[in-house]
């Protein structure tokens, strides 16, 4: 299995500027969840989703932020505008029924100037 | 809700010492518990979980960890450190019964010493 993917594994861009992050889950998982790792707030979860339809969103920050499960294969998370404080490590990960062990991509490490 | 407090975010042990990592939760039912290893650069990777079987539960790298409800803890320990276990590693915790938000710990950063 070639777990859980993330893409691109490295982004900079500059403050104003849209980001979409991407990810694909292991296949057969009916969980997906989006996480935000940085030094000052350690591991959050952003949202999640089951079969594909969000289930808790409360830990997206504000509504710059918004993510996607167009299928049982694929999710973005998309920040626009992007601004500096932005700047962190985005993890997905998937698993098998929610309380499973959840697996997680490489992580996209995201700069914004 | 349920958290998990790790205390010591820096920790350093000689080669071939006694790894020792804790891991404290608040749970108002019994909870799933977790530790994941994050190495450099890489994302999160399991190394053993609780799911109320057996309390003393055996993960990958020579590691395992002891479910003690009446210290609500989990520590995580490894006979003998390996300069490969130089990591971070996390506790984490189902946040309530029936739900699937998995809260984290801070994170202990192991330095092995050689």
């Amino acid at each position: 299995d070639a777990g859980v993917i993330q893409s691109p594994r490295h982004e900079v861009t500059e403050m104003g500027q849209e980001v979409t992050l991407r990810c694909k889950p292991i296949s057969g998982h009916d969980y997906l969840f989006w996480y935000r790792q940085t030094m000052m707030r350690g591991l959050e979860l952003l949202i999640y989703f089951n079969n594909n339809v969000p289930i808790d969103d409360s830990g997206m920050p504000e509504d710059r932020f918004s993510a996607k499960m167009p299928n049982a294969s694929f999710s973005t998370l998309k920040i626009q505008p992007s601004e500096p404080r932005d700047s962190a490590v985005y993890f997905c990960a998937s698993s098998l029924r929610g309380q499973e062990t959840q697996y997680f991509g490489p992580g996209t490490r995201l700069l914004v100037l | 809700a349920q958290s998990v407090t790790q205390l010591g975010s820096h920790v350093s042990v000689s080669e071939g010492a006694l790894v020792l990592l804790r891991c404290n939760y608040s749970s108002s039912v019994p909870p799933y518990l977790f530790w994941y290893v994050q190495y450099p650069n890489q994302g999160l990777q399991l190394l053993l979980k609780y799911t109320s079987a057996a309390t003393l539960v055996k993960g990958i790298n020579g590691f395992e960890a002891e479910f003690k409800k009446s210290e609500t803890s989990f520590h995580l320990t490894k006979p003998s450190a390996h300069m490969s276990d130089a990591a971070e590693y996390f506790c984490a915790v189902i946040r309530s019964y029936g739900n699937n938000r998995l809260a984290f710990g801070k994170g202990n950063q192991v330095v092995v010493i050689p």
